[in-house]
């Protein structure tokens, strides 16, 4: 089982539409990263939460760390043809004691806009 | 420029030749990591290594060995690789534990 898991792993849309990626897990995370990748690329971190509640913008991107600090969201309005990709959340465990270097990533969600 | 530079870029090789994949640094961080990609199971954390000669396990570190002799560079080794390992390989770098990531553009590998 996964430790992150996401949701939907796949989303096709058309350009214009509102789309919401979600990220869950049982455990609480001391921050959570949201990278997004492009074939034959790695991954480019969008966005670091670490603080409970947390909301930050980045232009039509919207994050959310939830306040008990085990879910986050992603939510894009108004999707473009070039925010096609993967989307990977990402985190480290709150409790991480021996486990503290470790960054566990979700399954990614694959976001198709189309024109 | 600052990046992270890994080689090859694509390997085939054959079940039981040993390999390593190299992973090389040029912004002084102190955090590097080995992650593989496989469709549907999202990136997972091979090895990390937190400093110069501290290394440890992540989340699927079976069938490979790491080394950090150097802050710079962090290879990835194969003594034994299997059809199983075949897979793209992404090398990451960070100031820090906690910090942003920075990866490089990936290996694919495949062992026939």
């Amino acid at each position: 089982t996964q430790l992150l898991e996401q949701s939907p792993q796949f989303l096709s849309i058309q350009e214009g539409e509102n789309l919401t990626v979600y990220c869950n897990s049982s455990s609480v995370f001391s921050s959570l990263q949201w990278y997004r990748q492009e074939p034959g690329e790695g991954p480019v971190l969008l966005v670091t939460v670490v603080t409970g509640g947390e909301v930050k913008k980045l232009k039509r991107l919207t994050f959310q760390f939830g306040d008990a600090r085990k879910d986050s969201s992603l939510h894009i309005t108004a999707a473009q043809p070039g925010d096609t990709g993967l989307y990977l959340c990402a985190g480290r465990l709150s409790s991480g004691g021996t486990s503290y270097g470790k960054l566990t990533f979700g399954q990614g969600t694959i976001l198709t806009v189309h024109p | 420029e600052a990046q992270v530079t890994q080689n090859p870029r694509y390997l085939i090789t054959v079940t039981g030749k040993k390999l390593t994949v190299t992973c090389s640094q040029n912004m002084n961080h102190e955090y590097m990591s080995w992650y593989r990609q496989d469709p549907g199971l999202g990136l997972r954390q091979i090895y990390y290594s937190m400093n110069v000669e501290a290394t440890d396990k992540g989340d699927v570190p079976e069938g490979y060995k790491v080394s950090r002799k150097e802050k710079r560079n962090f290879p990835l080794i194969l003594e034994s690789p299997s059809p199983n390992q075949t897979s793209l390989y992404f090398c990451a770098s960070s100031l820090f534990v906690n910090t942003e990531a920075f990866f490089g553009q990936g290996t694919r590998l495949t062992v026939v």
